[in-house]
């Protein structure tokens, strides 16, 4: 099946450094990929969702400048949390949707837990 | 927008018992719904989905129920085991959207 991969799945950083997160589609093209943030014990909030070759489309209340987002290929979209802050730790997990096959199923990541000091 | 509701957000059962999770939506161009379980710290994991033509589906035990009329969806897990225990997410995609949007998630322990 298709497997999108994750990458850190944990990163621990000072505050005020910038992080950035890997999404992999392995065996599949992803056209569109999509950032969610989780908070312990809470549902997957959409963030942004990753257009290949064009710019992120980001859900209101996300700035846009503080979580860049970059699609460079139809197998990669990274996450960058510029400056951050203790308050954006958090678990960000992606996910991906096959370009190619019209199933409507969605393809996660393992998750990244963001801890910020 | 969509607006997906889910219930209850806890559930406990017996080790043989059914579970019945329950999602109401307010998008009646939805036509996508798929369920995922989440086990601490991991991914979720699909595991049965319904589309709108499709008033029942079953997969071995875990069946889902769609009611267009009443917008609403339910997940069934019978013969309920402790590996069964986890988070469960409801989702819905309407119309146009690309995107899911997801339940608020029910935490479900099987009791041994």
């Amino acid at each position: 099946g298709a497997v999108v991969s994750q990458h850190p799945s944990r990163v621990i950083c000072k505050s005020g450094t910038s992080v950035k997160i890997e999404c992999r589609s392995l065996d599949f093209q992803a056209t569109t990929m999509f950032w969610y943030r989780q908070f312990p014990k809470q549902s997957l909030m959409l963030m942004a969702t990753s257009n290949e070759g064009s710019k992120a489309t980001y859900e209101q209340g996300v700035e846009k400048d503080k979580f860049l987002i970059n699609h460079a290929s139809l197998t990669l979209s990274t996450l960058t949390v510029t400056s951050a802050h203790p308050e954006d730790s958090s678990f960000y997990i992606c996910s991906a949707k096959e370009t190619y096959r019209n199933t409507g199923e969605l393809f996660f990541g393992e998750g990244s837990r963001l801890t910020v000091l | 927008g969509e607006n997906v509701e889910q219930h209850p957000s806890t559930l406990s059962v017996q080790e043989g018992d059914s579970a019945v999770i329950k999602c109401t939506y307010s998008d009646s161009a939805s036509n996508y719904f798929p369920w995922y379980k989440q086990e601490l710290g991991k991914r979720p994991q699909l595991i049965i989905d319904i589309r709108s033509n499709v008033g029942e589906k079953k997969d071995q035990r875990i069946a889902v129920t769609l009611n267009k009329t009443a917008k609403h969806f339910s997940l069934h897990i019978t013969e309920t085991q402790p590996e069964d225990s986890a988070v469960y997410f409801c989702a819905a995609r309407g119309g146009s959207a690309r995107q899911l949007t997801f339940g608020s998630g029910t935490q479900l322990t099987v009791l041994p």
